[in-house]
């Protein structure tokens, strides 16, 4: 089975101050098709989770572009440019190229 | 607009059955293979199951397989989730999904689900 594996769990940060995340797999998201399946979600307090990145670094449709997803292979980074305060919640990585799996998750905060 | 809409949940003891169902709009729902998720409180998303488009092939974690089973009426574009033997580790917040290889990517609010004797 895979083993999506975010570091770090806890992340304070200050507002209009950069963010990153990353996220290792335990096997390599390249699919045969040459893709690279490597989601990440975002779960605001009380809400569903919403997918802000799809294949590494595409962002879903809304998603404001403070967000970017890089990576390849088997690690994988999610920055956040400038933190917003609505941008406090938990994020994690998932990927869907076999059984989908998310990682721990990382709890954003503001200091 | 894209809804999905689930329902069905609710407080049952251990042992007990549940269906969940989920209600589909704004897309071509016999197209997509779609899915449910759950969530324990204070934990991470889990993927349960999966249905392909013609509910040909499903597939689920292990620690539900022979108990759950996922279903679909395209005609009515109704998803469902049939819960059985029911267990304490079951209880989560269930979320239909849309495949989460498709743009745009669609995801519901959720139904929960408590198993508490």
């Amino acid at each position: 089975d895979v083993v999506m594996t975010q570091s770090p769990l806890s992340l304070p940060v200050t507002l209009g101050q950069p963010a990153s995340i990353s996220c290792r797999s335990s096997q390599s998201l390249v699919y045969s098709d040459g893709n690279t399946y490597l989601n990440w979600f975002q779960q605001r307090p009380g809400q569903s989770p919403r997918r802000l990145i799809y294949k590494v670094s595409k962002r879903d449709s809304g998603v404001p572009d403070r967000f970017s997803g890089t990576g390849s292979g088997t690690d994988f980074t999610l920055k956040i440019s400038r933190v917003e305060a609505e941008d406090v919640g938990v994020y994690y990585c998932m990927e869907s190229i076999h059984w989908p799996t998310f990682g721990q998750g990382t709890k954003v905060e503001i200091k | 607009e894209v809804q999905l809409v689930e329902s069905g949940g609710g407080l049952v003891q251990p042992g007990e059955s549940l269906r969940l169902s989920c209600a589909a709009s704004g897309f071509m729902f016999s197209s997509f293979w779609m899915s449910w998720v759950r969530q324990a409180p204070g934990k991470g998303p889990e993927w349960v199951a999966n249905i392909k488009e013609d509910g040909s092939e499903e597939y689920y974690v292990d620690s539900v397989k022979g108990r759950f089973t996922i279903f679909r009426d395209n005609a009515n574009n109704l998803l469902y989730l049939q819960m059985n033997s029911l267990r304490v580790d079951d209880t989560a917040m269930y979320y239909c999904a849309r495949d989460p290889n498709t743009v745009p990517y669609y995801w519901g609010q959720g139904t929960l689900v408590t198993v508490a004797s």
